[in-house]
């Protein structure tokens, strides 16, 4: 079965500081991969996803991912953070090879310090 | 278009209780699903479906049932509500494969 392991429960960056948030996923052909994010109290957003082609892959909100297949890893990076990105940010992968369920990593904590 | 949409937004249950969690979508999606959301656990599936007619398990299908009538609603009943169903429930869809899953904004239920 499919799983998603994200090691990070919770990181803490300062504004405008880079961002790497790490995504390892078990799966044994091309999986199909997403990052959304959820604001508290919110539902999720989808900020890039994953199907095949170049494996660096832009998003939204200036977020981009690379599929490392090598490392079974889609991490999600960002340059410059800025304080509305804090935030949790959930991995998944579409499971058995399709997008229509999707297996969820436990998600990352994301705080800004000003 | 409105999207996904899901009611109530938030419910509150006696153990032992039934109740259904409404579902909809206006995009003609063929698969919807449905996701749990606990601290901690990130989201886990519960049940889908892959058009109107056509539903399937989940990885937590334990007391909650489905049903697909129609292309626009996939509600999720609950017969017996448990503490342990306490959660935040997501709905989804999707239009086909591959293509990402549109969320819902949430019903917060609580069991007591």
């Amino acid at each position: 079965a499919q799983s998603v392991t994200q090691p990070d429960i919770h990181i803490t960056v300062s504004e405008g500081a880079s961002l790497e948030l790490r995504c390892n996923y078990s799966y044994g052909a091309t999986p199909y991969l997403f990052w959304y994010v959820q604001s508290p109290g919110q539902g999720l957003q989808l900020l890039l996803k994953y199907f095949s082609g170049d494996t660096l892959v832009q998003g939204i909100k200036g977020f981009e991912a690379e599929f490392k297949r090598s490392q079974s890893s889609f991490n999600l990076r960002k340059p410059s953070v800025h304080w509305s990105d804090a935030a949790e940010y959930f991995c998944a992968v579409g499971a058995q090879g399709g997008s229509e369920k999707l297996v969820f990593g436990k998600g990352t904590k994301l705080t800004v310090n000003p | 278009n409105a999207g996904v949409t899901q009611t109530p937004k938030f419910q509150v249950l006696k153990t032992g209780q039934s109740m259904t969690l409404q579902c909809a979508q206006d995009m003609n999606h063929e698969y919807m699903s449905w996701y749990r959301q606990d601290p901690g656990m990130g989201l886990r599936l519960i049940h889908y479906s892959v058009g109107a007619g056509i539903t399937d398990q989940g990885e937590v299908p334990n007391g909650y049932n489905v049903s697909r009538s129609t292309t626009e609603d996939f509600p999720l009943r609950l017969l017996s509500a448990a503490p342990s169903q306490t959660s935040v429930y997501f709905c989804a869809s999707t239009p086909n494969n591959p293509y990402e899953q549109y969320f819902g904004p949430g019903t917060r239920l609580t069991v007591t």
